[in-house]
């Protein structure tokens, strides 16, 4: 049972455009949000986070926005760069939990 | 400064074989964290640790895995009898203080193929 889906395994986008990368999660019980980002035979390094508290959090480039309601998040690009091209992984931490559940990720292409 | 690292970065294993994977964290960070990530999967937990203790084993798959930490540092991840299916990408992550600092910090991983 996958408790954090990130539905599109891959994205292209031309270099300049806004890439939009989509997850949606099942447990309420999640209250921060994180998005990674991994080269090939890299780990995953950290790309900006939100809580549950908050519906927006920017940080350059990048923005996430959060509807709890809906219980989806997005993660923005604004410009998309060709060294943006990656895998992008959503995960998510429950409350009181130490476990980071993770989506199986949404490989993006930005292409010059 | 240096970042996690994680030995060896490939492992090839007989079917039957025991295996060990290392973690060395970054320095300072209290927090250690194991993942596996199977073909076309997303990361998936198996252990965390908090100084040398394991308050949470809940994500070893079977009582084939075991893990330690010593000295509230590096940490080693034991695979015994393995079997194909424990083929995958093995994740270590740290942080400063767990739930305390959300950001997880991960190695370059070790990708196990059991043959």
């Amino acid at each position: 049972d996958q408790q954090v889906k990130q539905n599109s395994p891959s994205l292209s986008v031309q270099e300049g455009r806004i890439s939009i990368l989509n997850c949606d999660y099942t447990n309420s019980m999640f209250d921060y949000f994180l998005w990674y980002k991994k080269y090939p035979a890299e780990g995953p390094t950290f790309l900006i986070s939100i809580s549950s508290i908050k519906d927006k959090n920017e940080d350059g480039r990048f923005t996430v926005f959060l509807n709890k309601s809906a219980k989806h998040l997005s993660l923005h690009i604004v410009p998309s760069q060709p060294g943006d091209s990656a895998v992008y992984f959503c995960a998510a931490y429950g409350a009181g939990s130490y476990q980071l559940t993770f989506g199986k990720g949404t490989k993006l292409s930005v292409i010059p | 400064g240096a970042g996690v690292s994680q030995s060896p970065s490939n492992k090839v294993t007989e079917k039957g074989k025991d295996v060990e994977l290392r973690c060395d964290p970054i320095s300072g960070h209290t927090a250690l964290y194991w993942y596996r990530q199977s073909l076309g999967q997303g990361l998936e937990f198996l252990i965390y640790f908090q100084g040398n203790s394991a308050p949470d084993k809940s994500g070893l798959p079977s009582d084939r895995f075991s893990a330690e930490r010593t000295g509230g540092s590096v940490s080693t991840l034991t695979i015994q009898r393995t079997q194909q299916e424990d083929s995958a990408v093995y994740l270590c992550a740290s942080s400063l203080q767990g739930k305390t600092s959300y950001e997880q910090y991960f190695g370059p991983g070790t990708r196990l193929t059991v043959t």
